[in-house]
């Protein structure tokens, strides 16, 4: 069965700063692997997706993710952290389950911004 | 505009009370979800659909109940069984098919507190 781990549960930066969210799987064959965002009591919406076509996933907002297989681990950067940026950060890794798919979610990181 | 609704946004249920929650979309997908989030976890799976009449129970189904008698409908009912129904509930659909990287999206979600 596959698992995901975010290492950090809360990470604070300035705004401006570079933004670095930890997140590591365990798989028994290539993953497919997802970062989802989730601002303040609202649903969540898909970052990026890594589906074996590259090992360095763009995103939306300014936001990337490399799939680093020897290091089992797919972690969320981007260059300059903004206001907006305060949210929940969600990895998700796709596990088979009979004939579909489900996914496994990460615990979570909050993301916080100094001003 | 295509997407998926929840109702309502908050609810209130006292206990021992059966309670209701909405999930429609639009987006003419197939596949059905049904998530619980609590605070400092990642989202939990209570049930699924891929097709119409048809649903299988997910990681923490019980205490809950579902119907799929419409594509576009996939309501979730917590009954008085489930012990700490107190949560986010939200709602996700997506395309069925051999992708393992389907895209889920997701409703703005339901707050359920138990009085």
């Amino acid at each position: 069965a596959q698992s995901v781990t975010q290492l950090d549960s809360h990470v604070s930066v300035s705004e401006g700063t570079p933004v670095l969210l930890r997140c590591n799987y365990s798989s028994s064959y290539s993953p497919s692997l997802f970062w989802y965002v989730q601002h303040p009591n609202k649903g969540l919406q898909l970052l990026l997706k890594y589906t074996s076509a590259a090992t360095l996933v763009k995103g939306i907002n300014g936001f990337e993710a490399e799939f680093k297989k020897s290091e089992t681990s797919f972690h969320l950067t981007k260059p300059s952290a903004h206001m907006s940026d305060a949210a929940e950060y969600f990895c998700v890794v796709s596990d088979q389950v009979d004939s579909n798919y489900q996914l496994i979610w990460g615990a979570g990181t909050k993301l916080i911004i100094k001003p | 505009d295509g997407g998926i609704t929840q109702s309502p946004k908050y609810l209130f249920r006292k206990e021992g009370q059966n309670v209701t929650l909405s999930c429609e979309q639009n987006l003419n997908h197939d596949a059905m979800y049904w998530y619980r989030q609590d605070p400092g976890q990642g989202l939990r799976l209570i049930y699924y659909s891929q097709i119409v009449n048809d649903f299988q129970k997910g990681d923490i189904a019980e205490g809950y109940s579902v119907s799929r008698e419409k594509k576009e409908s996939f309501p979730l009912t917590v009954t008085s069984a489930q012990k700490n129904p107190t949560a986010f509930y939200l709602c996700a659909s997506s395309i069925v098919g051999g992708s393992s990287y389907n895209e889920q999206f997701f409703g703005p979600g339901t707050r359920l507190t138990v009085l």
